[in-house]
């Protein structure tokens, strides 16, 4: 079974461009998270989803950033316009909801905004 | 707010020693803590999780405790080996909300 699947790899943008990111959970994941962990640091949540509602977006630079999860499955995280600050691993994990398990993380996509 | 705290921030042992990782939460109603082992350029892998209704669980050479008195909980590694050698994270999640909280990281150096 595959696992969370993040694209792309590797992003380098200009400051004041957007970009997005894009995450395909576990088949059958009700519960997705996208994380920013910057450099030396633990990942921080920046929204979670249960199916397709944001549940948790306390933490989303709501000014320049986006995420969406139309069908309650792939999720698309955008920022615009990105600035020098957003340079991180944007990470994407998912759960099933079930309290009894745990949560699985994608490769992350690391941006550079130069 | 919720902060989990992580020590020490590096940590270099010799191959074959033990090497622990420790962890301080600040929300009583956490109730789960998984460990993760993050390798350079992927994602955080979980090796290890602990409920709050176990005070200790052990796989292989690989043992979390948990004191739910103090709000601390520990990753135990015995017998290292150079493939330990990984940035280790410690995460509490609280009953109901599916949210983690994670600290800031152990860089492990297992040296040969």
């Amino acid at each position: 079974e595959a696992g969370v699947v993040q694209s792309p790899r590797y992003k380098i943008i200009e400051k004041k461009q957007p970009v997005a990111f894009w995450c395909n959970p576990i088949s059958g994941h009700n519960t997705l998270y996208w994380y920013r962990q910057n450099l030396g640091q633990g990942p921080e949540l920046l929204i979670r989803y249960e199916n397709e509602e944001a549940v948790d977006d306390s933490q989303l630079p709501k000014d320049r950033f986006s995420a969406e999860r139309l069908k309650g499955v792939d999720s698309t995280l955008k920022i615009q316009p990105a600035e020098l600050g957003d340079s991180a691993v944007y990470l994407c994990a998912s759960s099933s909801g079930d309290s009894s398990t745990e949560a699985f993380f994608g490769q992350g996509t690391r941006l550079t905004v130069v | 707010g919720e902060n989990v705290e992580q020590h020490p921030s590096t940590l270099s042992v010799q191959e074959g020693d033990s090497a622990v990782i420790k962890c301080t939460y600040s929300d009583s109603a956490s109730n789960y803590f998984p460990w993760y082992k993050q390798e350079l350029g992927k994602g955080p892998q979980l090796i290890i999780d602990i409920r709050s209704n176990v005070g200790e669980k052990k796989d292989q050479r690989i043992a979390v405790t948990l004191n739910k008195t103090a709000k601390h909980f520990s990753l135990h590694i015995t017998e290292t080996q150079p493939e330990d050698s990984a940035v280790y994270f410690c995460a509490a999640r609280t009953s109901g909300t599916y949210k983690y909280i994670f600290g800031t990281g152990t860089r492990l150096k297992v040296l040969a």
